[in-house]
């Protein structure tokens, strides 16, 4: 069954430091989507990054990068330079085709909650 | 543009009494999913529809639990009777494509506390 492990629970860090959040999936599918989400203390679910399972470059907006590794089934995310306004959590979410073959519902992690301290 | 717009935001009933959140999805989009999110079992999807028609409800906790869309602008989550153990963020979102190969918008949530 497909399962999206996010082993660390929370992560405490100082602005301007770097942090790698962790994400592992498990699924049977060849064909499957990543995502991570950011939920901040307000409450909202916010999209971040979609990556599908034929494309492992690796992607980087600003900040924020993303490292997909099929051979480890992980999905890592890091932000350079932390700042306070980071301070959220960080949910990884992986989909896969349903039964119809062409949608499927979206499993997310426990999620990682990031605490960026001044 | 409006985003996914949910209501009420909060809601506190007493055990027993029936409950309906509400979802109007963002125009256009096709798909629409109901989570629940719980500090024990963290999101969970509930129920998932693509143009109206229910596709996975295998979510769904039990019978208590109904969730309806009648039209593309309009869903329904409704737990009759509530217990105490539904206390939860309900979050209804949507998304422009079938099931998973889009972005999902999600709403800002309903958060339910039964007493």
């Amino acid at each position: 069954a497909q399962k999206v492990t996010q082993a660390q629970t929370e992560i405490s860090v100082v602005e301007k430091e770097d942090v790698t959040l962790d994400c592992v999936y498990e699924t049977r599918d060849t064909t499957y989507y990543l995502f991570w989400y950011k939920q901040p203390p307000s409450g909202e679910l916010v999209f971040l990054i979609r990556r599908n399972s034929f494309d492992e470059q690796n992607e980087i907006s600003g900040r924020y990068s993303w490292n997909f590794q099929k051979s480890t089934s992980s999905f890592n995310f890091t932000i350079t330079a932390s700042q306070v306004v980071d301070s959220a959590v960080y949910f990884c979410a992986l989909s896969e085709l349903d039964r119809y073959n062409q949608g499927g519902k979206l499993i997310f992690g426990q999620g990682t909650e990031l605490s960026v301290k001044p | 543009d409006a985003g996914v717009i949910q209501s009420p935001r909060h809601e506190v009933t007493e055990m027993g009494q029936e409950v309906t959140l509400r979802c109007k999805p963002i125009s256009g989009h096709n798909s629409l999913f109901w989570y629940r999110q719980t500090m024990m079992r963290g999101l969970e999807l509930l129920i998932y529809f693509n143009n109206n028609v229910p596709i996975d409800d295998s979510g769904m906790p039990e019978d208590r639990f109904s969730a309806k869309m009648p039209n593309a602008s309009f869903s329904t989550l409704k737990i009759q009777p509530s217990e105490p153990r539904d206390s939860a963020v309900y979050f209804c979102a949507s998304s422009w494509a079938r099931g998973f190969t889009g972005e999902l918008f999600f709403g800002e949530g309903s958060r339910l506390t039964v007493l």
